[in-house]
């Protein structure tokens, strides 16, 4: 069941940070917010999550908007190798994690 | 390394036949899952299991039956009543409500 809301596609210049919108008007209170990637035929790889707080790690950051209906993901200074579809995600756990069709982002050159 | 180990990476199946997917992790994990994907599509939950000998069916376990008999390994047969095999099968597994953590699949095509 589609919860989240994602572009189809981005692009980002190499170097510059990349900024990943999604969102989940919604979600619940106990519902937390995860970001994957996929690199083309490779398993999805996880990033980061939160519930509430801004989170970050070696990878990205994860900025959640006050009411939590929306969040975006911050990848600081893009590479060709973060070149996948990103997935946003709400979930409780378990076997709710449910992948859409996530974002597509292209970083150029 | 810990990690998840898919085996095959591809694989081939005639009509008719059953064919088993391989799904080891060495990451302590109770809980194991299985995934479709179809091409350009997200991620389909076949089957799921949180503990040893116990397993769920996801939303499209039709035509798929799994076995959980070591906390380490959770096989996925495809069997000949799935009439539309050809996938991307992800496994993954995590501690239940924490991060899934996934292997790189096997893609099954039909000879």
């Amino acid at each position: 069941d589609a919860k989240t809301t994602q572009p189809t596609s981005m692009d980002c210049a190499e170097g510059r940070a990349a900024n990943l919108p999604c969102n989940h008007s919604t979600i619940s209170g106990n519902e937390y917010v995860y970001w994957y990637r996929q690199i083309h035929s490779q398993g999805p790889q996880y990033i980061i999550h939160g519930l509430k707080n801004n989170e970050t790690n070696e990878m990205a950051s994860l900025i959640i908007t006050e009411d939590r209906k929306s969040s975006t993901l911050i990848l600081p200074h893009a590479t060709l190798r973060d070149t996948a579809v990103y997935y946003c995600i709400v979930t409780t756990g378990g076997n709710q994690f449910y992948f859409g069709t996530g974002t597509s982002l292209t970083v150029i050159p | 390394d810990g990690g998840i180990t898919q085996s095959p990476k591809y694989l081939f199946r005639k009509e008719g036949q059953n064919v088993t997917l391989s799904c080891e992790q060495n990451l302590n994990h109770d809980a194991m899952y299985w995934y479709r994907q179809d091409p350009g599509q997200g991620l389909r939950l076949i089957y799921y299991s949180q503990i040893v000998n116990d397993f769920q069916k996801g939303d499209i376990a039709e035509g798929y039956s799994v076995s959980r008999e070591k906390k380490e390994s959770f096989p996925l047969t495809v069997t000949s009543a799935q009439k539309n095999p050809t996938a991307f099968y992800l496994c993954a597994s995590s501690f239940w409500d924490q991060p899934q953590h996934f292997g790189d699949g096997t893609r099954l095509s039909i000879l």
